[in-house]
């Protein structure tokens, strides 16, 4: 029972490119999603993250969309840099459960220079 | 540094015996999580503690594993007559308040049973 998965295990940009990575989720109990960043051998990295009740929200080159309607939310890296080369993991998490995370698989992002 | 510490960082441990892995969250913060990646997977929730308290252990394991946040020290997982489907990276959180979203996570220590 994944209650939040991205569908695309890996994804490979050219530097400068728009980077898009997806998330879905099934629970509509969730009210906050964020975004981490992974490196091998090194703990997750918060990135950004976003309320129910926005649609967008935006930190320099990262941006997050929600649509609350579709589930369904996603990442985009404009430009992208080889240096964003790593594991990104969504997660989402409910205030009245504690706020416990709830990871999706991850999609590993190659940035080729 | 005040970022969340793990240690150790690496665990071997023959089938059987038993893991102790330490956390020290980032200072301010009385929330802890524990969470367990297996490889090739996302991190899967364990247990919530806050100081002297298990807010939600659902995600733990019935046997085998336990945890504890004393008043004092670190935060600490066990795992007892470990087998080799233990061997996994388990990372803790911190976070500051109840209501807070944000976790911050630590380095991650990597068990590994032989």
């Amino acid at each position: 029972d994944q209650q939040v998965k991205q569908n695309s295990p890996s994804l490979s940009v050219q530097e400068g490119r728009i980077s898009i990575l997806n998330c879905d989720y099934t629970n509509s109990m969730f009210d906050y999603f964020l975004w981490y960043k992974k490196y091998p051998a090194e703990g997750p990295t918060f990135l950004i993250s976003i309320s129910s009740i926005k649609d967008k929200n935006e930190d320099g080159r990262f941006t997050v969309f929600l649509n609350k309607s579709a589930k369904h939310l996603s990442l985009h890296i404009v430009p992208s840099q080889p240096g964003d080369s790593a594991v990104y993991f969504c997660a989402a998490s409910a205030l009245h459960a504690g706020n416990m995370l709830t990871f999706g698989g991850g999609t590993r992002l190659m940035v080729k220079p | 540094n005040a970022g969340v510490m793990q240690n150790p960082r690496h665990l071997v441990r023959r089938r059987g015996q038993e893991a102790r892995l330490r956390c020290s969250p980032m200072k301010g913060h009385s929330h802890v999580y524990w969470y367990r990646q297996l490889p090739e997977e996302g991190l899967k929730f364990m247990v919530y503690l806050q100081k002297e308290n298990i807010i939600d252990e659902s995600g733990m394991p019935k046997e085998r594993f336990s945890a504890e946040f004393p008043k004092e020290g670190p935060s600490i997982l066990r795992i007892q007559q470990v087998v080799r489907g233990d061997s996994a990276a388990y990372f803790c959180a911190s976070s500051p308040r109840r209501e807070s979203y944000e976790q911050y996570f630590g380095p991650g220590t990597r068990l590994t049973v032989t």
